[in-house]
């Protein structure tokens, strides 16, 4: 089983709908959970991030962390073209211990918002 | 404006002949690492730096070489590139390890290696 899974899409939704972006996750040491957008010939961007389980908000955008069910989400409110790209989620335990501790990607899911 | 850069960005090489990709960042971070991305393998780190003079391996560091002797500064060094590494590579940055859920990436270097 993999770390991280993520459904790579393409997910297609017209302009205006709710869009949710979902990963799975394996590692229950995981405790910060992030989303990156990537546009085509881009360098991932971060969009937001959560510590531990709960909800956040930022704009248009809300992240959800269910830890006991080891399930993350990224909902986007009435979604614009600008949206399309590709969406990453990354998890990391936030230890300080050694080893590699590059952060955990999903493959990414590949977002179109039709106009 | 804060940002790390990366050059070249695109970058076709023939297998053996030694290359360096550079990193520079602008927001003094402590932190810095370098990934390579492959469709279906996602983003995997190959090596971070903690700091000036501190490195060390990410999840695939085989067949390359980083250094860290100024903070600003994390180039990546293929000394003999394979096929195998022909990938698209990104530098990211973050304030401290401990803020590393917080990392800013560079535009990307596509690598070809023939």
């Amino acid at each position: 089983q993999k770390e991280v899974e993520q459904d790579p899409g393409p997910l297609s939704v017209p302009e205006g709908a709710i869009v949710s972006l979902n990963c799975t996750y394996s590692n229950s040491a995981f405790q910060y959970f992030m989303w990156y957008r990537q546009y085509s010939r881009k360098g991932p961007e971060l969009l937001m991030y959560t510590y531990s389980s709960g909800n956040k908000e930022d704009g248009r955008f809300t992240a959800q962390v269910d830890k006991s069910s080891k399930y993350i989400s990224l909902f986007i409110r009435d979604s614009q073209p600008s949206d399309s790209a590709t969406y990453l989620c990354a998890m990391s335990p936030g230890y300080s211990g050694g080893g590699a501790d590059g952060l955990t990607f999903g493959k990414g899911t590949h977002l179109i918002i039709q106009p | 404006e804060a940002q790390v850069t990366q050059n070249p960005r695109y970058l076709i090489t023939v297998t053996g002949k030694k290359l360096t990709v550079t990193c520079s960042q602008n927001m003094n971070h402590e932190y810095m690492s370098w990934y390579r991305q492959d469709p279906g393998l996602g983003l995997r780190q190959i090596y971070y730096s903690m700091n000036v003079e501190v490195t060390d391996k990410g999840d695939v560091p085989e067949g390359y070489k980083v250094s860290r002797k100024e903070k600003r500064n994390f180039p990546l060094i293929l000394e003999s590139p394979s096929p195998n590494q022909t990938s698209l590579y990104f530098c990211a940055s973050s304030l401290s390890r401990t803020g590393r859920h917080e990392q800013y990436f560079g535009p990307g270097t596509r690598l070809t290696v023939t």
